[in-house]
C-alpha cells in the first residue's frame, strides 16, 4: 500500500462547477500538506500550503486537512477551463525526515 | 531571475549509453532535488542534496548519480542508460524551512527522456 493514495482520475466536470480533490495517508507523522498544480509538459507549482489540521482558503480554493480521517481536500469553486491539469497532493512529516511523499496526481478536465 | 532551469529538455539515448542531466537555479537555495515522474506513479526522488558538496539517496536511486559542486548546480547522470529510465525528470529546490525543507519546492521544466 502507497502512503499517499490518489485516485487518477480523469475527472471531467462541466465550467462552472464545483471540484473536490482528495488523497488519503497512512502515515499519522504527517504536519504538512501541500497541493501541487501541474499542467501539461510543465513543472508542478504550489498552489496551497496547510500546516496540521483544517482549512485555508485562496480565492477560488479551499484546502481542508483532516488528521483524525488521515484525508485531505482541495475544492474548486466556479470551476474554470484554465483550471484543466493535473493535481497532486504531497505531505511531509518528521518520519518522512521531512522530504516530500507525493500522490499519484489527478487529471481535471474542465469543460466549457 | 530565471528559477530552477534544466539542460537538455529532451533526449533519445540508446541502451547502455551516458548522460549528464544538469540542474540549476538562481534563488540561492540550499536544497535541491531530483525526481522522476512516470504515468499513474506521481513523483518518485532519486537523489536529493541538502547543500554544496552533499548528496543523498532517495526512494529509486539505482542506476543514478548526482553531483552538487556548487550550490546553484546539481547534476543527475546515467551511467548506463536501461529503457526503464525512460520518463520525465525534474529538478526542483527550496530554502532550508523551518522543518528543515518542507516548505514550497521550485520545479524546473523537465526532461523527457526515451531509452531505446
Amino acid at each position: 500500500q502507497k502512503e499517499v493514495e490518489q485516485d487518477p482520475g480523469p475527472l471531467s466536470v462541466p465550467e462552472g462547477a464545483i471540484v473536490s480533490l482528495n488523497c488519503t495517508y497512512s502515515n499519522s507523522a504527517f504536519q504538512y500538506f501541500m497541493w501541487y498544480r501541474q499542467y501539461s509538459r510543465k513543472g508542478p507549482e504550489l498552489l496551497m500550503y496547510t500546516y496540521s489540521s483544517g482549512n485555508k482558503e485562496d480565492g477560488r480554493f479551499t484546502a481542508q486537512v483532516d488528521k483524525s480521517s488521515k484525508y485531505i481536500s482541495l475544492f474548486i469553486r466556479d470551476s474554470q477551463p484554465s483550471d484543466s491539469a493535473t493535481y497532486l497532493c504531497a505531505m511531509s512529516g518528521m518520519d518522512s525526515n521531512y522530504q516530500l511523499i507525493w500522490g499519484a496526481g489527478t487529471k481535471l478536465i474542465i469543460k466549457p | 531571475n530565471a528559477g530552477v532551469t534544466q539542460t537538455p529538455k529532451f533526449r533519445v539515448l540508446k541502451t547502455g549509453q551516458s548522460m549528464t542531466l544538469l540542474c540549476a537555479q538562481d534563488m540561492n537555495h540550499e536544497y535541491m532535488y531530483w525526481y522522476r515522474q512516470d504515468p499513474g506513479m506521481g513523483l518518485r526522488l532519486i537523489h536529493y542534496s541538502v547543500g554544496e558538496g552533499t548528496t543523498a539517496k532517495g526512494e529509486v536511486p539505482d542506476g543514478y548519480n548526482v553531483s552538487r559542486l556548487k550550490k546553484q548546480n546539481f547534476l543527475l547522470g546515467l551511467e548506463s542508460a536501461a529503457p526503464s529510465q525512460t520518463s520525465v525528470y525534474f529538478c526542483a529546490s527550496n530554502m532550508k524551512g523551518l522543518a528543515g525543507g518542507s516548505e514550497e519546492q521550485f520545479f524546473g521544466p523537465g526532461t523527457r527522456l526515451t531509452v531505446l
